[in-house]
């Protein structure tokens, strides 16, 4: 059972665009919602997280929006890089990370 | 990555042979996780522990099983391998509860193949 979607399932931009990946979730009990960036050969690392009290989170030139009536939350990666380069994970997690849910990842390629 | 380290980084193996992977952390976490990574499925979760005796099942731990030997170390094993266990394994650990002072800290995984 699918309780984290996330899309795009790839996605290509430009170098100094901005690339947007969405998850949306249905378990209102999640409370706690981390990105996870993986590059190949390695294993994913927290990017940036949010929890359902707060709307927007930025961190440098990444940004999480959240929409908690929508039950939707999504990635905003500003001015992206060639080296953004990599798969990354949207995640929902209830009471500790042995309930973490994760979406089935985007792979971002950013072209020069 | 260096803080948790995991043992082999690739490994083949037949089906029906029993096989262990070797998860060791520097972390100072009680929690450690085993997740497995298959192509559109994300990580899925199969065995976690809060400390030494404490293990518990996670989403998909049918054909595996784990060991606690220490704070430090958690195994997996498959007691007989099948080859739709061919996946990428990967270990992490954590303290306790979620946010900002108790990020989940991932190995490089083991890529296994099944055959």
């Amino acid at each position: 059972q699918q309780q984290v979607k996330q899309s795009p399932q790839s996605l290509i931009v430009q170098k100094g665009g901005i690339s947007i990946i969405n998850c949306a979730y249905e378990n209102t009990a999640f409370d706690y919602f981390p990105w996870y960036q993986q590059f190949p050969g390695k294993g994913p690392a927290l990017l940036i997280a949010i929890r359902p009290d707060v709307s927007e989170k930025k961190e440098g030139r990444f940004t999480i929006s959240f929409n908690k009536s929508a039950k939707q939350f999504s990635l905003h990666i500003m001015d992206s890089q060639p080296g953004d380069s990599a798969t990354y994970f949207c995640a929902a997690a209830s009471g500790g990370y042995q309930k973490v849910t994760f979406g089935t990842g985007t792979k971002l390629q950013v072209i020069p | 990555d260096a803080d948790v380290t995991q043992t082999p980084r690739n490994r083949i193996t037949k089906t029906g042979k029993r096989i262990m992977l070797e998860c060791s952390q520097t972390k100072g976490h009680d929690r450690m996780y085993w997740y497995r990574q298959d192509p559109g499925l994300g990580l899925r979760l199969i065995y976690y522990s809060f400390d030494v005796k404490d293990i518990n099942k996670g989403e998909i731990s049918d054909g595996y099983s784990v060991s606690r030997q220490a704070q430090a170390k958690f195994s997996l094993s498959l007691e007989s391998a099948i080859p739709n266990q061919t996946a990428l394994y990967f270990c992490a650990t954590s303290g306790a509860g979620t946010g900002s002072r108790e990020t989940q800290y991932f190995g490089p995984g083991t890529r296994l193949l099944v055959l």
